[in-house]
């Protein structure tokens, strides 16, 4: 079983669409947990550290369910501009490095 | 703009080729970090430097050498490279030591493709 798994997609939504991204991880002493956005040929950017008790950031949730280990991206109201690869990002082997999953690439279509 | 430069932006070289990737940053973060990044996959962690010393190798080929000048600097130098070792490679710094704490600030990247 891979370390951080996700459906790479892609998810192709209309404009307004909600869609909503799961990403699991094999790791049960995992404690940090991110969510990351990669546009085409670009670099990755955080997008949102994944909190707990869950967290919210305009149009974007996340949550942690550390029983099924998974997290989850929510998004509301999709943009043109939401279009993007989204990566999950589990921190492994301590807090010294991170694994970053394959990537859930969305497609946001007039 | 990313505050993690790298340079060059594109690089073309042949198997018996010396070259080097550099990575600025001026955010004074303690970690830097070299990531390797094939088409459609994610990025993969090829080093980690911590306070200017080397804290992770992930195994990779000796044919990749990095180096940390300073704090603000580092380093890959790439020497009998494979054709599959073109990839992007992507350089990034942290504000902590500790990757899993805080946020990855990336540059933007060298694209690399040997001939």
């Amino acid at each position: 079983r891979k370390e951080v798994e996700q459906d790479p997609g892609p998810f192709n939504v209309p404009e307004g669409a909600t869609v909503a991204f799961n990403c699991t991880y094999s790791n049960s002493a995992s404690q940090s947990f991110f969510w990351y956005r990669q546009d085409c040929r670009k670099e990755p950017k955080l997008l949102m550290s994944v909190y707990s008790s869950g967290n919210e950031d305009g149009r974007f949730t996340a949550q942690l369910n550390r029983a099924s280990q998974y997290i989850s991206l929510l998004i509301r109201d999709s943009k043109l501009s939401d279009s993007a690869t989204y990566l999950c990002v589990v921190n492994s082997g301590g807090y010294q490095k991170v694994t970053f999953g394959t990537g859930t690439k969305l497609q946001v279509i007039p | 703009d990313t505050e993690v430069t790298q340079t060059p932006k594109h690089l073309v070289m042949g198997m018996t080729n010396k070259k080097s990737l550099k990575c600025e940053q001026h955010m004074g973060h303690r970690a830097m970090y070299w990531y390797k990044q094939k088409a459609k996959k994610p990025p993969e962690l090829m080093f980690v430097y911590s306070y200017e010393k080397l804290s992770i190798n992930e195994s990779v080929p000796s044919r990749f050498s990095p180096e940390c000048p300073n704090s603000s600097l580092l380093n890959l130098h790439l020497h009998a490279l494979q054709p599959e070792d073109s990839a992007l490679y992507l350089c990034a710094s942290s504000q902590g030591e500790f990757a899993g704490v805080g946020e990855l600030f990336f540059g933007e990247g060298s694209r690399l493709t040997v001939l």
